[in-house]
């Protein structure tokens, strides 16, 4: 069966720090990727999607994500965090079939 | 009102009650979801309605039970629920091709969180 896999549950860092959340997945066909977030309190936005072309494709707030797909991994990045990137992150994949499988997501909390 | 709305944001029934919980997408798309988001978990899929047809139902008891009168609305009618139920409830909607494909992402309501005692 299909899967997401991310491999933090939670992540804490300090203001300017890099950020680098893990995301695999286990499908061999066609995938569009996406990576979401869920800021407290509020409901889940897109940040990226990866459909075809450029495998480095950036998002809202200076994030991005690569995928590679010799490894089944579209990893979530971001070169200096501020504390209002704290929130819950979920990367998901859609094998085009309609149905989007979710990771377990990973908790961001971001220090001032 | 844009994007996808919910209602009620918060619901607390006990065991032996009936609600219901509604979706509304204002975007014109001709897909709609139902997710279930527990603490700790991965969302859980529970159905997919393309086209007001409903094409997924991902082993949810039958405690659970949608209703997709148009391409804009969405119910799910709960009764009869068990504690272990509480949680986060989404929807979502999104635009699919004629054979039920997409590419496409799906957009989020703010969801209902639901609690019985």
């Amino acid at each position: 069966a299909q899967s997401v896999s991310q491999h933090n549950h939670h992540v804490i860092l300090s203001e300017a720090a890099s950020l680098e959340l893990g995301c695999n997945y286990s499908y061999g066909g066609t995938v569009n990727l996406f990576w979401y977030v869920q800021y407290p309190g509020q409901h889940l936005q897109l940040l990226l999607k990866y459909f075809s072309g450029d495998p480095l494709v950036k998002g809202i707030k200076g994030f991005e994500a690569e995928f590679i797909k010799s490894k089944f991994s579209f990893n979530l990045r971001k070169p200096s965090v501020q504390w209002s990137d704290t929130a819950e992150y979920f990367c998901a994949v859609n094998n085009q079939g309609g149905k989007l499988i979710f990771g377990q997501g990973t908790e961001l909390s971001v220090k001032p | 009102e844009t994007g996808v709305t919910q209602t009620p944001r918060h619901l607390v029934m006990g065991m032996t009650n009936k609600k219901s919980l509604k979706c509304e997408q204002h975007l014109g798309h001709n897909a709609m979801y139902w997710y279930k988001q527990s603490a700790k978990k991965p969302l859980e899929l529970m159905f997919v309605y393309n086209f007001k047809e409903q094409t997924e139902n991902n082993s949810v008891p039958s405690r659970f039970s949608p209703e997709c009168p148009n391409s804009s609305h969405l119910f799910l009618h709960l009764h009869t629920l068990q504690p272990e139920d509480s949680a986060l409830y989404l929807c979502a909607s999104s635009q699919v091709g004629l054979a039920g494909t997409s590419p496409y992402e799906q957009y989020f309501g703010p969801g209902t969180r639901l609690t019985v005692t």
